[in-house]
């Protein structure tokens, strides 16, 4: 069965220092995964995704991840974090084939921004 | 924006009413997913459809129902609200045009408190 695991529900850095938000994935076949950001009272929108064309994905907004199938690893990374990046980021993998396509979502990464 | 509305926005309700939400969209995507948030949940998914009368059930469909009687309405109706379906339910589409990456577009959540 597919799943994810975010490795911190918490993670504060100051404005300018680089991000690492950690997902650690489990699938039985090659994964589609995704990050996706929720910043406060807001829907969420898609940072990136991976579907096995380049183990290196760039995201929007200078985010981007890594995809390391040894390590079963999909860490999230920005190199200097902005006040606007403050928000709730959530690690995803894709379902299985008889599953409609449904998404599977981690427990979510809090990102705070201090000035 | 993947041209999803939501409604209503907010709602307040008695526990053993009928509650219905409504998602809508304008792009004539075959699949459609209601989702619901939770603090430390993630999102899970309820139901979803891959087209007009077909549905298919999530991993948390107890006290939940849908119908889609048109490509772009995909309604979910709670037959008698309990306490424990307080939540922001988001409605999600996928784009399967093209090559199907699997990513899924939001919508902006219907936040429902039962009291």
């Amino acid at each position: 069965a597919q799943s994810v695991t975010q490795l911190d529900s918490h993670v504060s850095v100051s404005e300018g220092t680089p991000v690492l938000l950690r997902c650690n994935y489990s699938s039985s076949y090659s994964p589609s995964l995704f990050w996706y950001v929720q910043h406060p009272n807001k829907g969420l929108q898609l940072l990136l995704k991976y579907t096995s064309a380049a183990t290196l994905v760039k995201g929007i907004n200078g985010f981007e991840a890594e995809f390391k199938k040894s390590e079963t690893s999909f860490h999230l990374t920005k190199p200097s974090a902005h006040m606007s990046d403050a928000a709730e980021y959530f690690c995803v993998v894709r379902g299985s084939y008889n599953q409609g396509g449904k998404l599977i979502f981690g427990q979510g990464t809090e990102l705070s921004v201090k000035p | 924006d993947a041209g999803i509305t939501q409604s209503p926005r907010h709602k307040v309700t008695e526990t053993g009413t009928p509650v219905t939400l409504r998602c809508h969209q304008t792009e004539n995507h075959r699949y459609m997913y209601w989702y619901r948030q939770d603090p430390g949940h993630g999102l899970r998914l309820i139901h979803y459809s891959y087209g007009v009368k077909d549905t298919d059930k999530g991993e948390v469909s107890d006290g939940y129902s849908v119908s889609r009687s048109k490509t772009e309405d995909f309604l979910l109706t709670l037959e008698s609200a309990t306490s424990s379906q307080t939540s922001v339910y988001f409605c999600a589409i996928r784009q399967t045009t093209g090559t199907d990456t699997y990513e899924q577009y939001f919508g902006p959540g219907t936040r429902l408190t039962v009291t």
